[in-house]
């Protein structure tokens, strides 16, 4: 079964630390992604990826990077933590075959807390 | 630049009566419409999509989707609603012209099933 594994469910950083999220998938997709959710603003696109080393910005790429070295691992990094950037944060991954008429994978997400 | 909307925030339904939950989309070209489901500190769970083919969709338990090309819209219903329907969902369109085929998602409606 596909699997999406996003390493910390809970996350609790404070103000101006470097924050890495990582996210792991075993079904040898070509694309990652990665959203931020927040109550009543849906999925917001942050960073994509359609191979490695390749990286795009999504929607709100600002204070964030990505690293993508290995095809199955997509890192999002908050360079410098702001208590603005607390939300919950959700990995996905898709194959690029058919088209793209493939669903998303999700992990289960990362609720990180910026205090 | 595609886009989503959901216009309820919440829709709330008894048991055993029928359901929908209501999404426009605004693309260019032919859409790849999804919906996707969320529980409680969950990530998104794919239910169905549509691609190209007859206007009604079935997907996973027991929901269905309208596709109306007229009314640019993408309505999920399900005959006889449980308690067990009761999550966030999203509907999505993906834009396969894309590095990755990015999807935009809508900002979500509650469902709430009452016994």
């Amino acid at each position: 079964d596909v699997k999406v594994t996003q390493s910390s469910r809970y996350l609790v950083k404070r103000t101006g630390e470097k924050v890495f999220l990582e996210c792991v998938q075993d079904m040898d997709h070509e694309n990652m992604f990665w959203y931020r959710q927040d109550p009543g603003l849906g999925l917001r696109l942050i960073y994509f990826s359609y191979d490695v080393k390749m990286k795009e910005k999504g929607d709100i790429p600002e204070g964030y990077s990505v690293s993508r070295e290995k095809k199955e691992r997509f890192s999002l990094i908050l360079e410098s933590a702001s208590t603005n950037q607390t939300s919950m944060y959700l990995c996905a991954s898709s194959p690029t075959g058919q088209g793209f008429n493939s669903p998303l994978h999700f992990g289960n997400g990362t609720r990180l807390t910026v205090t | 630049a595609q886009s989503v909307a959901q216009p309820e925030d919440q829709v709330k339904v008894a048991e055993g009566n029928p359901l929908t939950v209501k999404c426009t989309y605004s693309v260019s070209g032919n859409p790849y419409l999804f919906w996707y489901v969320q529980y409680p500190n969950r990530g998104l769970q794919f239910l169905l999509k549509y691609i190209t083919g007859d206007n009604l969709v079935k997907g996973s338990y027991g929901f269905e989707a309208e596709f109306n090309k007229s009314q640019t819209s993408f309505h999920l219903k399900k005959p006889s609603a449980l308690v067990s329907d009761s999550a966030l969902y999203f509907c999505a369109v993906r834009d396969f012209r894309t590095n990755a085929g990015k999807s935009t998602f809508g900002d979500g409606t509650t469902l709430t099933v009452k016994p």
